[in-house]
């Protein structure tokens, strides 16, 4: 693994199921995060992590929920997803959260919900 | 509120020189960073500035004005694969990127 992966790469899913996007980095940063990007809009964040076994909510987390076990994993689940939670999904991670570090993005999950 | 703006879209000849700019308002400042996004693709990083002036980097420049909540990114002899969005975000006082919807830029033979 060379940086971050994510899957799965795409998805299509119906309204009510729960789903987990998986992203795993390999660069031992200790800060990652979850976006989403939606057509005309800048992308948001949903959650973040500064350090293993810590998270915090971003711009837009409801319905959203994360966890952090290990440097490495930064799981995003959707409990019952709807339809407005079609969107580009892009993992990033960053070495710290306390120095304005460049983030490094996945190649990101695009998810429908139907 | 949090506010970034940059054009939705810019279209540009190949060869030529393009400037696409950023005004922001947020809540602290600790940098502003510009990433490129080929579609379907993620961002990546290009420029980062927290002085005031010109950061040269390649055919790629990034300027910022801190006072007048003002940056812009200089591509010069455009090629066909700098058909991009161009993504303008600030780094808020939490150390949290606040992003611009993107510049997409069309570059024609």
């Amino acid at each position: 693994i060379a940086g971050i992966t994510q899957a799965p790469t795409s998805q299509i899913l119906a309204a009510g199921r729960r789903m987990t996007l998986r992203c795993t980095q390999d660069m031992r940063h200790n800060a990652m995060y979850w976006y989403r990007q939606d057509l005309g809009l800048g992308l948001r964040l949903i959650h973040y992590s500064n350090t293993a076994g810590t998270t915090g909510k971003g711009e837009v987390p409801d319905g959203y929920s994360v966890s952090r076990a290990n440097t490495d994993d930064f799981p995003l689940t959707l409990a019952s997803a709807v339809p407005s939670q079609t969107s580009v999904y892009f993992c990033a991670s960053s070495y710290s959260t306390s120095e304005p570090y460049e983030q490094y993005f996945g190649p990101g999950t695009r998810l429908t919900v139907t | 509120g949090q506010n970034i703006d940059q054009p939705t879209e810019m279209t540009a000849t190949e060869g030529a020189i393009v400037q696409i700019n950023c005004t922001y308002q947020t809540s602290g400042f600790n940098g502003l960073f510009w990433y490129q996004q080929h579609a379907g693709e993620a961002p990546t990083f290009l420029s980062y500035n927290v002085l005031d002036g010109l950061e040269e980097k390649g055919r790629f420049s990034s300027f910022l004005s801190r006072s007048k909540g003002y940056s812009y990114l200089l591509l010069k002899e455009l090629q066909m694969k700098d058909s991009a969005s161009y993504l303008c975000a600030v780094m808020d006082s939490n150390y949290q990127l606040i992003w611009g919807a993107g510049t997409k830029l069309i570059i024609k033979p």
